[in-house]
């Protein structure tokens, strides 16, 4: 079955920092997405991205964040500069766009952000 | 988009089998209910999908009544391994492209031994 992968599994950083935050979609899907959730807490959606633009965005997703498809395999989120509250687990997604979310619409396994 | 209802959480032995119910007064047409499963530190996992009356597959059975106000998710012969947080959605079904997933609280299934 294939997988959405992301890397790192876990990032630790400085308050203040830059992270990226790196996703690799299936192959044949259109549509991308990023989701968090902070510990204890239900998954939140931040940003929705096709044909190399942003298609819809939550509150959280503020100037701090973006995205961007650099080649024709990678997705990424960037915080420019992390705080405290930023530390929880990020999820990317994609989906095949074919209407139900039926095996079309798929997560990666996270990467757990932890600011210190 | 639908909103969901569903208990925060159960608890069910081994080997029992496990019905979550799922209330979502303001379905729409063109809505599918969707449900995922969420192991701590894991993304949210398809389990199963329908429109109407049930649906199975090889891990859960998903009961919609008539009027698609509520559904049932059914995990039979529970085991440890099934202890997650399970949730129910409602998103556009046919209308392709681009859908934002919702997801609420969820309920958290503890399978005791």
């Amino acid at each position: 079955e294939p997988e959405v992968t992301q890397t790192p599994s876990h990032q630790v950083t400085q308050m203040g920092q830059e992270v990226i935050l790196r996703c690799v979609p299936i192959s044949n899907h259109l549509y991308f997405y990023w989701y968090r959730q902070i510990l204890g807490q239900k998954v939140e959606f931040l940003v929705s991205f096709y044909n190399n633009e942003i298609s819809e965005k939550s509150e959280i997703f503020d100037d701090q964040f973006s995205v961007e498809r650099p080649d024709g395999s990678n997705f990424t989120l960037k915080i420019r500069s992390t705080k405290l509250e930023d530390s929880a687990m990020y999820f990317c997604a994609s989906s095949d766009g074919t209407g139900t979310v039926n095996y079309g619409y798929t997560f990666g396994s996270g990467t757990r952000l932890t600011v210190v | 988009l639908a909103k969901t209802t569903q208990p925060i959480s159960m608890d069910s032995y081994e080997g029992q089998e496990v019905n979550i119910t799922c209330s979502h007064n303001n379905i729409a047409t063109n809505d599918y209910i969707t449900w995922y499963q969420q192991f701590p530190s894991q993304g949210p996992r398809f389990i199963i999908q329908g429109y109407k009356t049930k649906v199975t597959n090889e891990v859960a059975s998903l009961f919609i009544p008539a009027d698609r106000k509520s559904s049932t998710l059914s995990l039979p012969r529970v085991s440890l391994s099934d202890t997650a947080v399970y949730y129910c959605l409602v998103a556009f079904g046919d209308s392709g492209g681009y859908q934002k997933v919702t997801f609420g609280t969820g309920t958290k299934l503890q399978v005791i031994p």
